[in-house]
């Protein structure tokens, strides 16, 4: 079964609200990366988050080990936020990394 | 920050032929990692490396893969002989440690005819 869900599968809003990207795990988590794919495929990490709230410009990182969940807050969003957000799991044990199938983020002007 | 380059950016080959893509991991980092994304789908890891050896590797790692850092040079990925359903877009990552961020390259478009 698939390690890592989120949702929504995809968003679209208006410049200026608020996004809210969700990545809930079935599996024991060691850490959360969130990423940016550039509409290229390239990829920028955005967080490295193993537990708790990070902060970075706009946005914000809060995962919960207890309840199997991370989130991505993006805040009064522009339309250079457009693109894909993956986040993936990371296990220490094994070194590996489960990606999520992304969330596909449209910001319209 | 740091940057992880990935050569060539795109490569078309016929099927069977052999492929080599290579990866110029940030210079400190011990860790390093390819991942396959077919278009429209999932990134999916295949292989992670440390010290010389494979740490571990995927279903998707065939045995018509390999991987090798020869004397710290590029960090590569040979596909040998090439089917169509290798034609993805391969990201190497690497990272200083096995409990850090990974940094991404970004990426090398194989399409093999």
């Amino acid at each position: 079964g698939q390690q890592v869900q989120q949702s929504p599968a995809s968003l679209v809003l208006q410049e200026g609200e608020n996004a809210e990207l969700q990545c809930n795990f079935s599996t024991s988590l060691n850490s959360m990366q969130w990423f940016y794919q550039r509409p290229g495929g390239s990829l920028v990490s955005l967080f490295y988050n193993p537990s708790g709230t990070k902060h970075s410009g706009r946005l914000t990182s809060t995962t919960v080990i207890k309840e199997r969940r991370s989130s991505l807050h993006i805040s009064s969003s522009q339309t250079t936020d457009s693109g894909t957000y993956l986040c993936a799991l990371e296990r220490y044990s094994n070194n590996r990394i489960f990606f999520g199938d992304g969330t596909q983020l449209v910001v319209k002007p | 920050g740091p940057k992880v380059l990935q050569i060539p950016s795109h490569q078309i080959i016929d099927m069977g032929q052999m492929v080599t893509l290579n990866c110029d991991p940030v210079s400190n980092h011990l860790y390093f990692y390819w991942y396959k994304q077919i278009l429209g789908q999932q990134m999916e890891f295949l292989v992670n490396f440390y010290n010389g050896k494979v740490m571990e590797k995927s279903k998707l790692f065939k045995d018509q893969f390999s991987v090798e850092r020869p004397d710290g040079s590029y960090f590569t990925l040979k596909i040998q002989p090439t089917a169509l359903e290798d034609s993805a877009v391969y990201f190497c990552a690497s990272s200083p440690l096995n409990q850090d961020t990974q940094y991404f390259g970004p990426g090398t478009r194989l399409l093999v005819l």
